[in-house]
């Protein structure tokens, strides 16, 4: 297993377009997080999934996020009109809990979103 | 509420010298505590960690004792090297919730020199 993995790296794109990153875990984990990280600053937690279950969604996630976890693998984040405050790194991560035991959080690389 | 306090940085040191970096926290439940590292342009890895009080956690010369009475987990290395630079992150995860969502300290930056 080669860990969490997110897609793309980096993105720039205009203010007001739509964009969408994406989030592989780690295989057998069941809890997926997003949390977006500023300049300067620790990450925040955004939104958690339970399988396909989005069990939590933070205040910082405006109606203009929306996230997905379809079939309890891979989840998507998707930011409509994009703003040049949503200019930020979006960190996934991945645990296991309950079953065949339980794990810390594994965190991806990220997805360096810029909003021009 | 749940919350995670850490020295301001930047932290610069000279090469070999010994490094601390405060953590202390705030939390309804008993926390697992946390020690992330993140490299320039990486994700975050997790450092070391300690699940209940007493209990160190060390990695890769780094060192952090969980202290309940004192609500602290400084981190510690007592020879730095420059490839330590990066910026450090302490965290808490109340693992007897139902969910156990990470949250962090502001992080800080540490640059070791030659």
């Amino acid at each position: 297993d080669t860990g969490v993995s997110q897609n793309p790296r980096h993105k720039i794109t205009k203010r007001g377009q739509n964009v969408t990153f994406r989030c592989d875990p780690i295989s057998e984990h069941n809890r997926l997080y997003w949390y977006r990280q500023t300049l300067g600053q620790g990450p925040e937690f955004l939104t958690y999934f339970q399988n396909e279950a989005q069990l939590e969604k933070s205040r910082l996630l405006s109606d203009r996020f929306s996230a997905e976890r379809p079939k309890g693998s891979f989840s998507t984040l998707e930011i409509q009109r994009t703003e040049q405050g949503d200019s930020a790194m979006y960190l996934c991560a991945s645990s296991q809990r309950g079953g065949s035991g339980n794990t810390e959080a594994f965190f991806g690389q990220g997805t360096r979103l810029t909003v021009v | 509420g749940n919350s995670v306090t850490q020295m301001e940085g930047p932290v610069t040191l000279s090469e070999e010298a010994f490094l601390t970096i405060n953590c202390t926290y705030t939390a309804t439940g008993y926390p697992s505590l946390f020690w992330y590292v993140q490299y320039p342009g990486e994700g975050l890895q997790l450092l070391l960690k300690a699940t209940k009080a007493d209990d160190k956690g060390s990695n890769k010369g780094f060192e952090a004792t969980y202290r309940k009475e004192t609500t602290s987990f400084h981190l510690e290395k007592g020879s730095v090297q420059v490839s330590d630079s990066a910026v450090y992150f302490c965290a808490l995860s109340i693992v007897e919730t139902s969910y156990d969502k990470v949250i962090f300290g502001p992080g800080t930056s540490l640059s070791v020199i030659p």
